[in-house]
């Protein structure tokens, strides 16, 4: 069965630092993985997603992630953090079975301080 | 904003009550995903309907039932409401069964048993 870690429930960075938050998957075949983010009381917006091809995925609002496929990781980063970045984010990979659903880690909550 | 809304955004309802949540999606998108999601938790998979069939199933009793529509919009239909069915409850549409497309969520619908 497909899973997906997020080792750390809150990363707290200044403005202006680079930010990274951290994912590990476990899936059986190649992994499709994502990322989304939920602000307060709203609904889980897409940022970017790997499929095949260069391992370093550029996304919305400045937002990168690495897919490392040794380390089963898909690292989601950001070079400059703004104060508006501060929100709960999910990484999530698809499960290749039957309706092609979104397996979800737990979340990270990102607090960007001014 | 994404063009999937849901309805209605919060509701409360006692124990062994019945519910209906709804979801309106995407233009175009003829697949329908519901998901719950806990308080401090990951959004979990409830079914998916794929031009009007379920197409997948979460772990998830069937008293969670669900229905599409022929233009794509979908029904979620929650059966004697127990304590522990209180959650966020989303809603994701998406174009075609495909493992490599993101898929879009509404804003959610807040469901409280008392």
């Amino acid at each position: 069965a497909q899973s997906v870690a997020q080792p750390e429930d809150q990363v707290n960075v200044a403005e202006g630092n680079p930010l990274t938050v951290k994912c590990t998957y476990s899936v059986s075949g190649n992994p499709y993985l994502f990322w989304y983010v939920q602000y307060p009381n709203r609904g889980l917006q897409f940022l970017l997603k790997y499929i095949t091809g260069d391992n370093l995925v550029k996304g919305s609002y400045g937002f990168e992630a690495e897919f490392n496929k040794s380390q089963t990781s898909f690292h989601l980063k950001k070079p400059s953090a703004l104060v508006s970045d501060s929100a709960l984010y999910f990484c999530a990979v698809r499960d290749m079975g039957y309706g092609q659903n979104f397996v979800f880690g737990p979340g990270t909550r990102l607090s960007v301080l001014p | 904003e994404t063009g999937v809304t849901q309805s209605p955004t919060h509701l409360i309802k006692t124990r062994g009550q019945q519910v209906t949540l709804r979801c309106s999606s995407q233009s175009g998108h003829n697949t329908v995903s519901w998901y719950q999601q806990a308080l401090g938790q990951g959004p979990q998979f409830i079914f998916q309907y794929y031009r009007e069939e379920e197409n997948g199933r979460g772990n998830f009793p069937p008293r969670f039932s669900g229905l599409q529509f022929p233009n794509y919009s979908s029904e979620l239909n929650v059966n004697a409401l127990e304590l522990d069915d209180s959650a966020l409850y989303l809603c994701a549409s998406s174009l075609e069964v495909q493992g490599n497309t993101e898929a879009f969520f509404g804003q959610g619908t807040r469901l409280t048993v008392v």
